[in-house]
């Protein structure tokens, strides 16, 4: 059965870069199967996708994050990757990372809680 | 703002029926692409609950269902129970700018 963990720091400081990584176990992250991608959902907000990376290495960001965004897969760890760079308080979100099909996410970690503060 | 329009809140009864409707434009649902909704129970991670408009994962109770008409969706939920009361949200992909998936944002569902 396919389980996602998220970890990374739980504080980030505003200007600096945010990084997450997602473990992966019960399927190898080198499956042509599916996508793998990050979800961020801001205090009593709403859900927002990030982006998301095929085993090939083909990445997709929202255009609105475009600028600041890498997600990268360590296939040797079986973990894939969140970096946000030059991040502000607006970026404080419970982050998920998800697989699944393309076009949608059927597998999710329990999220991670990023705050952004000085 | 969302490019997927759902109703803030929904109510019902128990053993009632509520609809959550998701409406695009000609760049996401209306371009043909699927529709896909998500349960968020307080405090956990989402959960597939429909996807490619009205297909459901194997453990989905049959009182979920979801449809799609033009540019909008639905979800529908009949014999409504006390632990349906979650947020939903319907997904999809837009193809404006570079493309992208997009969620709705949100329909709180409450359970009188």
């Amino acid at each position: 059965q396919l389980q996602l963990q998220e970890s990374g720091p739980g504080l980030v400081k505003p200007s600096e870069t945010l990084s997450l990584t997602c473990t992966v176990s019960g399927v190898s992250i080198s499956s042509n199967t599916y996508y793998w991608g990050w979800i961020r959902q801001p205090p009593g907000k709403g859900l927002e996708w990030i982006g998301s990376i095929y085993y090939s290495g083909s990445t997709y960001y929202i255009p609105s994050l475009k600028s600041r965004v890498t997600i990268s897969v360590d296939t040797s760890k079986n973990q894939f990757s969140l970096k946000l760079n030059s991040v502000t308080a607006a970026d404080t979100a419970v982050y998920y990372c998800a697989s699944g099909p393309p076009g949608f996410f059927d597998s999710w970690g329990q999220g991670t809680l990023v705050t952004v503060s000085s | 703002q969302s490019v997927l329009t759902q109703p803030p809140s929904v109510s019902g009864a128990p053993g009632q029926r509520v609809t959550v409707s998701c409406t695009g434009s000609s760049s996401n649902i209306g371009a043909g692409y699927d529709v896909h909704w998500y349960q968020q129970l307080p405090g956990t991670a989402p959960k597939l609950l429909i996807y490619g408009n009205s297909n459901r994962p194997s453990g989905v109770p049959d009182r979920f269902s979801g449809s799609k008409s033009g540019a909008s969706a639905s979800l529908a939920i009949t014999g409504l129970q006390a632990e349906d009361e979650a947020d939903y949200y319907c997904q999809s992909y837009d193809s404006s700018l570079s493309g992208y998936w997009v969620f709705g944002g949100g329909t709180k569902l409450t359970v009188l």
